[in-house]
């Protein structure tokens, strides 16, 4: 059974600062893993996706990358503004054709000024 | 677009109650799930459907019910509500694998059960 697990569970840092935020996964037979961020009382929204064959991608001020063999994957956040304060969440979609998506609990990030 | 759309956003049951929440999404999406988020906690899978006709269990079916007869829709039934299945419920849709798998998020129903 896929087990993500992300740490830390929350994160206060000052604006400006660059952070990274870890997801890891215990079953490396993944289709690909995908990173949300959650506002409090909404919906989640996409931020990046990262196909099995990738090693990262990019948007904007954001990167994701995965290392499939070591279950692990990062977002980097630089220059964190007051508005990135929010919960980040990481799912993994096994490589099967069910496509069952696997969630981390998310890591919660506030960003002082 | 509309994407995904869920009704109620809010609803209040006493327990033993039964109701739908709806989900439905305009992208031809093979795939759809519902997954329910309890505080402080990750979203954890309840059912999911590969298709039309064709719909099986995720983490926590206990006390659910779904069916798919369109492409489209995705109801899930809560038979006979309980206290424990207050929590905010996430309908969710993609391609089908070997397409990208990409989530596609409705914004939320938020259940309490008195």
């Amino acid at each position: 059974k896929q087990e993500v697990t992300q740490i830390p569970a929350a994160l206060s840092v000052p604006e400006g600062e660059n952070l990274v935020l870890n997801c890891s996964f215990t079953d490396s037979a993944i289709y690909n893993l995908q990173w949300f961020r959650q506002d409090p009382g909404k919906g989640l929204t996409s931020l990046l996706l990262i196909q099995s064959s990738q090693r990262e991608q990019t948007s904007g001020r954001l990167n994701a990358s995965l290392d499939k063999s070591s279950g692990r994957s990062t977002l980097y956040i630089a220059a964190s503004q007051p508005g990135d304060s929010a919960t980040y969440l990481c799912a993994v979609v096994g490589n099967t054709n069910a496509g069952k998506s696997t969630f981390g609990d998310g890591t919660t990030l506030t960003v002082k000024p | 677009n509309a994407g995904v759309t869920q009704t109620p956003k809010f609803q209040v049951l006493k327990t033993g109650q039964s109701m739908t929440l709806q989900c439905a999404q305009d992208m031809n999406h093979e795939y759809m799930s519902w997954y329910r988020q309890d505080p402080g906690m990750g979203l954890r899978l309840i059912h999911y459907s590969v298709g039309a006709g064709i719909t099986d269990q995720g983490e926590v079916p206990n006390g659910y019910n779904v069916s798919r007869s369109t492409t489209e829709d995705f109801p899930l039934r809560l038979l006979s509500a309980a206290p424990s299945q207050t929590s905010v419920y996430f309908c969710a849709s993609s391609y089908r694998l070997p397409n990208t798998g990409e989530l596609f998020f409705g914004e939320g129903s938020r259940l309490t059960v008195l």
